[in-house]
């Protein structure tokens, strides 16, 4: 079946620091990937996505994510982060033989330190 | 301006009563979704139409229902037989065409007192 891992469930970083989110995939093919970031008490926004080509993408915010095929890895990166990027940040895959629904990895919280 | 949503944002039921969740969005979206989202467990699907009068399980269906009369509106009814319904929901859509991306709205969060 497919799954999505997000190693880390909360990571802190100061604010200027760069950040870098990981992602892993399970799925035989390749999926369309994305990542999307969630304000507290809010729904989703979708940051960036995969779906073939150039395996770094950019997206919103000044976040890129870069698809690893040999490592089934789509980690998100941002090069200084700003106190509003404080959220939960999700990717998610979508599996052609998932009715081409989504699945959602955990999540990881990110908080900024001024 | 287009977009889904959520209605209300705050609910809270007594434990044994049915209650109704809105969902409703204004994008010619032809699918529609309702997930779940619990602390540290992401979303988890509970229902999908991908189409008005159809609609299938996901992965949580038990406990919830839901229907899809019109191609702008999936309601989500929690019913008694949910043993923990305390969650924050989230509904989305998207266009049929392949791999779209979601558009989610703003959430409704349940309380079961």
């Amino acid at each position: 079946a497919q799954s999505v891992t997000q190693p880390d469930i909360h990571i802190t970083v100061s604010e200027g620091a760069s950040l870098e989110l990981r992602c892993n995939y399970s799925y035989g093919a390749t999926p369309y990937l994305f990542w999307y970031v969630q304000s507290p008490g809010q729904g989703l926004q979708l940051l960036l996505k995969y779906f073939s080509g150039d395996t770094l993408v950019q997206g919103i915010k000044g976040f890129e994510a870069e698809f690893k095929r040999s490592q089934s890895s789509f980690n998100l990166r941002k090069p200084s982060v700003h106190w509003s990027d404080a959220a939960e940040y999700f990717c998610a895959v979508v599996a052609d033989n998932y009715g081409q629904n989504f699945v959602f990895g955990p999540g990881t919280r990110l908080s900024v330190l001024p | 301006d287009g977009g889904i949503t959520q209605s209300p944002k705050y609910l809270f039921r007594k434990e044994g009563q049915n209650v109704t969740l809105s969902c409703e969005q204004n994008l010619n979206h032809d699918a529609m979704y309702w997930y779940r989202q619990d602390p540290g467990q992401g979303l988890r699907l509970i229902y999908y139409s991908q189409i008005v009068n159809d609609f299938q399980k996901g992965d949580i269906a038990e406990g919830y229902s839901v229907s899809r009369e019109k191609k702008e509106s999936f309601p989500l009814t929690v019913t008694s037989a949910q043993k923990n319904p305390t969650a924050f929901y989230l509904c989305a859509s998207s266009p049929r065409s392949w791999a779209s991306s979601y558009t989610f709205g703003s959430g409704t969060r349940l309380t079961v007192v």
